[in-house]
């Protein structure tokens, strides 16, 4: 079962503008990772952000987490048409090393 | 390029055949996660081996079956395969720290 959810399923976007992507989890989390994936490839790692956390920066990139509403976002600005992929939030529970995806959003940047 | 190595890159097989898929960890990491991803959706966790010894397990009947071997470099088996295996596969290394580093996957197709 996915633990979360994604909105929204699709985004198009110009390039140069920015992009948001929300996460929304059901159960407690020891962190929440970000990942992209390019055309059915592999998964590659964007952010990691600990429970305890509530906003992180890496780049172009800014993820913020609340663990009240249990939900977090990924904000991509100056997006660019090689930032088309997929994008996946997963969590981790506590002792548990397995990751729970969503179902990811698609993001494409129209040149 | 996260050193996680897979292969075969590809695979084609017949309902009821048996497979196997292997996968290289990053130097340094001890544990190897499994996750099984369908067309349109998040990666699924299978199975997590750390240091040789299973350490969780998914939703996955026992046909799905894996090894970890002394170098930490690891093995999934899928026996009786059915129409509904065909997926990327995909495999994480990680170490003591929360982040898993994916490989490209395998790419398995069941007619």
């Amino acid at each position: 079962s996915q633990q979360g959810e994604e909105d929204p399923q699709a985004l198009s976007i110009q390039e140069g503008e920015n992009a948001t992507m929300n996460c929304s989890y059901k159960t407690s989390i020891n962190n929440l990772q970000w990942y992209r994936q390019n055309s059915g490839r592999g998964l590659v790692h964007l952010i990691l952000i600990r429970s305890n956390e509530r906003e992180k920066h890496s780049g172009r990139l800014r993820v913020t987490l609340d663990t009240s509403k249990k939900s977090s976002s990924l904000l991509i600005t100056a997006s660019r048409a090689a930032d088309t992929a997929s994008y996946f939030c997963a969590t981790d529970g506590w002792g548990a090393q397995k990751l729970v995806f969503g179902q990811g959003t698609r993001l494409t940047i129209n040149p | 390029e996260t050193g996680v190595t897979q292969s075969p890159t590809h695979l084609i097989k017949t309902r009821g055949q048996q497979v196997t898929l292997r996968c290289s960890s990053q130097s340094g990491h001890n544990t190897v996660s499994w996750y099984q991803q369908a067309l349109g959706q998040g990666p699924q966790f299978i199975f997590q081996y750390y240091r040789e010894e299973e350490n969780g397990r998914g939703n996955f009947p026992p046909r799905f079956s894996g090894l970890q071997f002394p170098n930490y470099s690891s093995e999934l088996n899928v026996n009786a395969l059915e129409l509904d295996d065909s997926a990327l596969y995909l495999c994480a290394s990680s170490s003591a720290e929360d982040t898993q580093y994916f490989g490209p996957g395998t790419r398995l197709t069941v007619l």
